[in-house]
């Protein structure tokens, strides 16, 4: 039972525009998303995280979107440069628990 | 430098025997995690710990065994038990919500 799931595979975007990457969860108890972007080979490493009291958290240019009632949250990246190709996780935890539940991951390429 | 550190970056072993990953952390973090990639697949856990000489099995435990006798490490050992060992292992601290991995070892089992 997948209870955050990343339903594309790949996601492809020329530099310069949006990159939007969604995420979709089953469990209403989590409370606590997060991004992780990782290289081939590399350790996932943290971009932007969300607390399920807020709807939009921004930092430079990442922003995350949660929309709690349709258990949605999205990464939107702009504008997009090609050092952002890489795999994009989204994770969630609940409580004091702090296990991180992973989606299967997005290959964002970035055209240059 | 603070982070985590994992070795060997590549490991080769043969079906059978036990193989021991390292995991190294000087963030002061107390918890520990310990995940598991596959092709196609995003990370599951394998076990974590919380505090010292404490841990909790994850999703797909079998196979594996851990300890954490002091709060910078915690190895992991892949048995003879686990059907399918060969993956990319990550090892993970957490502060809070936030965890922060490591570079990762990738076992192949011959």
């Amino acid at each position: 039972d997948q209870q955050v799931k990343q339903n594309s595979p790949s996601l492809s975007v020329q530099e310069g525009r949006i990159s939007i990457l969604n995420c979709d969860y089953t469990n209403s108890m989590f409370d606590y998303f997060l991004w992780y972007k990782k290289y081939p080979a590399e350790g996932p490493t943290f971009l932007i995280s969300i607390s399920s009291i807020k709807d939009k958290n921004e930092d430079g240019r990442f922003t995350v979107f949660l929309n709690k009632s349709a258990k949605h949250l999205s990464l939107h990246i702009v504008p997009s440069q090609p050092g952002d190709s890489a795999v994009y996780f989204c994770a969630a935890s609940r409580g004091s628990n702090y296990k991180l539940t992973f989606g299967k991951g997005t290959l964002l390429t970035v055209n240059p | 430098d603070g982070g985590i550190t994992q070795s060997p970056k590549y490991l080769f072993r043969k079906e059978g025997q036990n193989v021991t990953l390292s995991c190294e952390q000087n963030l002061n973090h107390d918890a520990m995690y310990w995940y598991r990639q596959d092709p196609g697949q995003g990370l599951r856990l394998i076990y974590y710990s919380q505090i010292v000489n404490d841990f909790q099995k994850g999703d797909i435990a079998e196979g594996y065994s851990v300890s954490r006798e002091k709060k910078e490490s915690f190895p992991l050992t892949v048995t003879s038990a686990q059907k399918n060992p060969t993956a990319f292992y990550l090892c993970a601290s957490g502060l809070h919500n936030e965890q922060f991995f490591g570079p990762g070892t990738r076992l192949t089992v011959l």
